[in-house]
């Protein structure tokens, strides 16, 4: 099983409003992640879990709060987005934890979130 | 990481073999060379890697000249279904960042 799920598949907020996105792995991964992909775009990587332990944030504003409970699931906190946050958020596994070279990134569908 | 850099776009006819080529001038002597696939509204997926001459898997081949400053991907026999966007990263031992460039958009004619 090589699979990566994400809920919500789609999701519209307001710039009040609070919500969180999901991540599920059960690879064994110990290394996830969070992507946003604005249209036309390439992913930019946001945060990186290393044994459920936040190990890398990319300067995301503190309106995005990451969270790992355990080893399989991963949780992307919003609140107070800006309409300009509206992308595809990518969510990706990794089996290594020391981020190798050949480590591949298994990623989820992706949640299409858009800010109002 | 190293810059990488492919073309924007091209196009194919069905039953033809495309070859997308990644320069990557500045690439470090611990880099391997990944390319993944991404088609509209999905996550991207890994197609294939390698560090130096030629790997092939069942979806498609890479080549990797001796100096490593570029590589090319090998799809044989495209379908329809290739159409997609290609893209080319270097990964390096004890990074867990994957740079995305701006890839190559496929657009597999009929």
């Amino acid at each position: 099983d090589t699979e990566v799920t994400q809920t919500p598949k789609h999701l519209v907020m307001g710039m009040t409003n609070k919500k969180s996105l999901k991540c599920e792995q059960h690879m064994g991964h110990r290394a996830m992640y969070w992507y946003k992909q604005k249209a036309k775009k390439p992913p930019e990587l946001m945060f990186v879990y290393s044994y459920e332990k936040l190990s890398i944030n990319e300067s995301v504003p503190s309106r995005f709060s990451p969270e790992c409970p355990n080893s399989s699931l991963l949780n992307l906190h919003l609140h107070a987005l800006q309409p300009e946050d509206s992308a595809l958020y990518l969510c990706a596994s990794s089996q290594g934890a020391g981020g190798g070279a050949t480590d591949t990134q298994y990623f989820g569908p992706g949640t299409r979130l858009t800010v109002l | 990481l190293a810059k990488t850099t492919q073309p924007i776009s091209m196009d194919s006819y069905e039953g033809q073999e495309v070859n997308i080529t990644c320069s990557h001038n500045n690439i470090a002597t611990n880099d391997y060379i990944t390319w993944y696939q991404q088609f509209p509204s999905q996550g991207p997926r890994f197609i294939i890697q390698g560090y130096k001459t030629k790997v092939t898997n069942e979806v498609a081949s890479l080549f990797i000249p001796a100096d490593r400053k570029s590589s090319t991907l090998s799809l044989p026999r495209v379908s329809l279904s290739d159409t997609a966007v290609y893209y080319c990263l270097l990964s390096g031992a004890g990074s867990y960042q994957l740079t995305f460039g701006k890839g190559t958009k496929l657009s597999v004619i009929p």
